[in-house]
């Protein structure tokens, strides 16, 4: 089976932090992505990558950065951190074929911002 | 736009009745459609997917989804309603490389006992 991990289920910063997320697959997929849940707004994608190295911006990536410096792993970054950006976070990865691949989640990360 | 709606934020069901949640789209071109369930507590979860053939599809728990492109939707069914079935579920449409995967807001299903 697919395993996404994600380096913390619960998290607690203050406004200003800088605060990593660490999404991990085992799988050997291609792709990783980072969305935020927010209640009535469903999902939203906030950066993708497509192989190591390479990202791209998804629909809202205004206050973040990722990096991939492994295949295995894609960290989504809070450069500073607002109350704005309280939120569960969802890391999630696919094989190959970015559209039509099924995407595999981990269990998410809520994170509060005081 | 790309879009997918889903309208209802929440539907409720008695257990044992057939329930549907339904998922509606906007694209430009052939849509590739999904659906994900989250239990509490829960990342997402796969349940199917439709790509390309036969418009009736069958994917994990029991359920199944139709591809109507006509009416521009994919509505996730289940013939007899369990009470484990209480969830959120996410509708997902992505056409081509350049556009991102687009999820619906959700809908809450609650089966009643």
């Amino acid at each position: 089976d697919v395993k996404v991990t994600q380096s913390s289920r619960y998290l607690v910063k203050r406004t200003g932090e800088k605060v990593f997320l660490e999404c991990v697959q085992d799988m050997d997929h291609e792709n990783m992505f980072w969305y935020r849940q927010d209640p009535g707004l469903g999902l939203r994608l906030i950066y993708f990558s497509y192989d190591v190295k390479m990202k791209e911006k998804g629909d809202i990536p205004e206050g973040y950065s990722v990096s991939r410096e492994k295949k295995e792993r894609f960290s989504l970054i809070l450069e500073s951190a607002s109350t704005n950006q309280t939120s569960m976070y969802l890391c999630a990865s696919s094989l190959w074929d970015i559209l039509t691949d099924t995407q595999y989640f981990g269990p998410g990360t809520r994170l509060t911002v005081l | 736009a790309q879009s997918v709606a889903q309208p209802e934020d929440q539907v409720n069901v008695a257990e044992g009745n057939p329930l549907t949640v339904k998922c509606t789209y906007s694209v430009s071109g052939n849509p590739y459609l999904f659906w994900y369930v989250q239990y509490p507590n829960r990342g997402l979860q796969f349940l199917l997917k439709y790509i390309t053939g036969d418009n009736l599809v069958k994917g994990s728990y029991g359920f199944e989804a139709e591809f109507n492109k006509s009416q521009t939707s994919f509505h996730l069914k289940k013939p007899s309603a369990l009470v484990s079935d209480s969830a959120l579920y996410f509708c997902a449409v992505r056409v081509n490389r350049d556009d991102k995967i687009i999820f619906g807001k959700g809908t809450r299903l609650h089966i009643l006992p």
